[in-house]
């Protein structure tokens, strides 16, 4: 059975300051990967996704992931954090084509402190 | 705006009540999905229906009910809950194939009193 755990489970920064929110995997297979983000009283939003090709996957406001198969890591990371991205970022992985299984990991509250 | 609503966004309810949460999408999407999100635990899936069929059942205890009419609409039926079933129930919904993204919605607040 697939699982993802999310190493940290706050992580304060710095505005202005780098951040990488950590996201390991198991799975007996090939998977997905995705990084959402929920806001304040919201639903979940998708950062990006990894289905296949490059390993380093660009999404939006301005967060970046890189897939390590070796390592069963996805990553998300942004050089530059900014008070706005102060939300809860949750990591998961389906195996599973067509209707999708998302397996979430327990989730990792950013902070961005001025 | 994502696409897919939730009503209510907010219920109270008593352990002998039934009540319903209603998700519609309107992204023409064929499946669609309830999760459970309660505090410190990971989002659990509950249910998943493709194509108006109810594919996953994931152990979910019978007191909760869904029902998907049509591909627009998921409904998910309450009665004689407990406690414990206070959280954030969210609703998503997908494309069988494409991008596999699964849009959300924002979510109905249930405690159970």
């Amino acid at each position: 059975a697939q699982s993802v755990t999310q190493l940290d489970s706050q992580v304060p920064v710095f505005e202005e300051a780098p951040v990488e929110l950590r996201c390991n995997y198991s799975s007996s297979v090939s998977v997905y990967l995705f990084w959402y983000v929920q806001y304040p009283n919201q639903g979940l939003q998708l950062l990006l996704k990894y289905l296949s090709g490059s390993t380093l996957v660009k999404g939006i406001n301005g967060f970046e992931a890189e897939f390590n198969k070796s390592q069963t890591s996805f990553h998300l990371r942004k050089p530059s954090v900014h008070i706005s991205d102060t939300a809860e970022y949750f990591c998961a992985v389906s195996e599973y084509q067509g209707a999708q299984k998302l397996v979430f990991g327990q989730g990792t509250r950013l902070t961005i402190n001025p | 705006e994502t696409g897919v609503t939730q009503t209510p966004r907010h219920l109270v309810m008593g352990m002998t009540n039934k009540k319903s949460l209603k998700c519609e999408q309107h992204l023409g999407h064929n499946a669609m999905y309830w999760y459970k999100q309660s505090a410190k635990k990971p989002l659990e899936l509950m249910f998943v229906y493709s194509l108006e069929e109810r594919v996953e059942n994931n152990s979910v205890p019978s007191r909760f009910s869904p029902e998907c009419p049509n591909s627009s609409h998921l409904f998910l039926h309450l009665h004689t809950l407990q406690p414990e079933d206070s959280a954030l129930y969210l609703c998503a919904s997908s494309q069988e194939t494409g991008d596999y993204e699964q849009y959300f919605g924002p979510g109905t607040r249930l405690t159970v009193t």
